[in-house]
């Protein structure tokens, strides 16, 4: 079965320390990865995607085949880094059809 | 970027009722997608909306329970019938984009649930 697992439900670091947030995935074929992000009150948004091979916001993830995972970085975090961090895989090629870890919440304190 | 508005943003219900999610686009799009996001889960597709045909059930969603209408390219609506307290979610219509956005999901703010 399709599935995206994210083991941490919170992660809570320091300003200025750097962050991983995990994430895992379960599939066969070859998955397109995104991750999300929703600040407070506000609406969930794309931070990247695989494919693109970006850096947003400092952040990066590297997809590792081998490992099937899609882990989300930045070296130095920042207090306007807080938020709830969903990681997402497309199996079908319809992007609008995703499957979505529990979501991690990355608390930045000063 | 799409911009979405979703009505009404929270709503509280009494169990047996229906409430009905509206969902407006700024664009014309092709397909929206329903999402749900139960209280300390993950969001879930319910079903995807096309343009005239009925929409596309996930497993576990049916369209008795989740009846959806997409009377043209930019707006939906879904109805939650029946209602317990177990459909107290947040539901999110989302659609994705094109130009420099394509794949890119783009959310609504949600609509949230409380059944009583």
């Amino acid at each position: 079965a399709q599935r995206v697992t994210q083991p941490e439900k919170l992660l809570s670091v320091f300003k200025g320390a750097p962050v991983e947030l995990k994430c895992n995935y379960s599939y066969s074929g070859s998955p397109e990865l995104f991750w999300y992000v929703q600040y407070s009150r506000q609406r969930l948004q794309l931070l990247l995607r695989h494919i693109s091979r970006e850096s947003i916001k400092g952040f990066t993830a590297d997809l590792n085949k081998g490992e099937t995972s899609f882990h989300l970085k930045k070296p130095f975090a920042q207090e306007e880094d807080s938020a709830m961090y969903y990681c997402a895989l497309s199996s079908s090629g319809n992007t609008g059809k995703l499957i979505f870890g529990q979501g991690t919440t990355l608390q930045v304190k000063p | 970027s799409a911009v979405i508005s979703q009505k009404p943003s929270r709503d509280i219900c009494q169990r047996g009722t229906s409430l009905t999610i509206q969902c407006q686009v700024d664009s014309q799009v092709t397909m929206m997608f329903w999402y749900r996001q139960q209280p300390g889960q993950s969001l879930t597709l319910i079903a995807t909306a096309n343009q005239g045909s009925e929409a596309t059930y996930e497993s576990g969603f049916v369209i008795d329970k989740f009846p959806i209408s997409r009377p043209n390219l930019t707006f939906s609506t879904l109805t939650v019938s029946n209602l317990s307290p177990e459909d107290s979610s947040i539901y999110l219509c989302s659609v994705v984009g094109f130009g420099v956005n394509t794949g890119e999901l783009f959310f609504g703010e949600g609509s949230r649930l409380t059944v009583l």
